[in-house]
């Protein structure tokens, strides 16, 4: 169990531009969130996969931000178009819904990628 | 509206004196409370996790109590050391919702 991993950690970007991030949570753990927070702030929710299904999307998502979660494996958050009020650190979730395995219901998070928009 | 308020929003203690973190939630309808600890440009590291059945949890010199009558819960922390300077943050999943509702957080200094 390598906890959840992101990528890229850091990126800067010039306004207009498009980003995507990646997410790998937990191996087996089939519930994924994307978090965003900026400073001084706690994360806020933004999306929200079981499986491979987008079961939730905060208002915060604009149509410039797309998720996608193929297979139900790692997830992607794509930003189109960044402005700079996007800039914030983005932060991936995992849990799981089985009954009684370690961190039931647990969310655990990954390192974040912080996204600088110029 | 379901909020979720961490005040004050910043903590200074000498070494060796305990903790107390407050977490207050304006909903009682909750399904569970989980507190993180946040180091600074780093993710969440998660201390302590509260079913709504539970009235308290404990992991090493951390213990969390959880009174959804009044909307809060408090985390204690014996002993500070300078190691456990940080920003901790308290978070709500409400009964039939997936995600978490975050506090602002507590940013705690401890000084050697």
């Amino acid at each position: 169990d390598t906890g959840v991993s992101q990528d890229p950690r850091h990126k800067i970007t010039k306004r207009g531009q498009n980003v995507t991030f990646r997410c790998d949570p937990i191996s087996e753990h089939n519930r994924l969130y994307w978090y965003r927070q900026t400073l001084g702030q706690g994360p806020e929710f933004l999306t929200y996969f079981q499986n491979e299904a987008q079961l939730e999307k905060s208002r915060l998502l604009s149509d410039r931000f797309s998720a996608e979660r193929p297979k139900g494996s790692f997830s992607t958050l794509e930003i189109q178009r960044t402005e700079q009020g996007d800039s914030a650190m983005y932060l991936c979730a995992s849990s799981t819904r089985v009954t009684g395995g370690p961190g039931y219901n647990e969310q655990f998070f990954g390192p974040g990628t912080r996204l600088t928009v110029l | 509206k379901q909020e979720v308020t961490q005040i004050p929003a910043a903590l200074s203690v000498p070494e060796g004196e305990n903790l107390v973190l407050n977490c207050s939630f304006t909903d009682s309808a909750i399904y569970n409370l989980q507190w993180f600890r946040q180091d600074p440009g780093k993710g969440l590291t998660s201390l302590l996790l509260i079913q709504s059945s539970q009235r308290e949890q404990t992991s090493g010199r951390l213990n969390a109590s959880l009174d959804k009558s009044s909307g809060r819960s408090t985390l204690y922390i014996a002993a500070s050391q300078p190691g456990d300077s940080a920003t901790y943050l308290c978070a709500v999943r409400w009964s039939n919702d997936y995600k978490l509702s975050f506090g602002a957080g507590t940013t705690v200094t401890v000084r050697a």
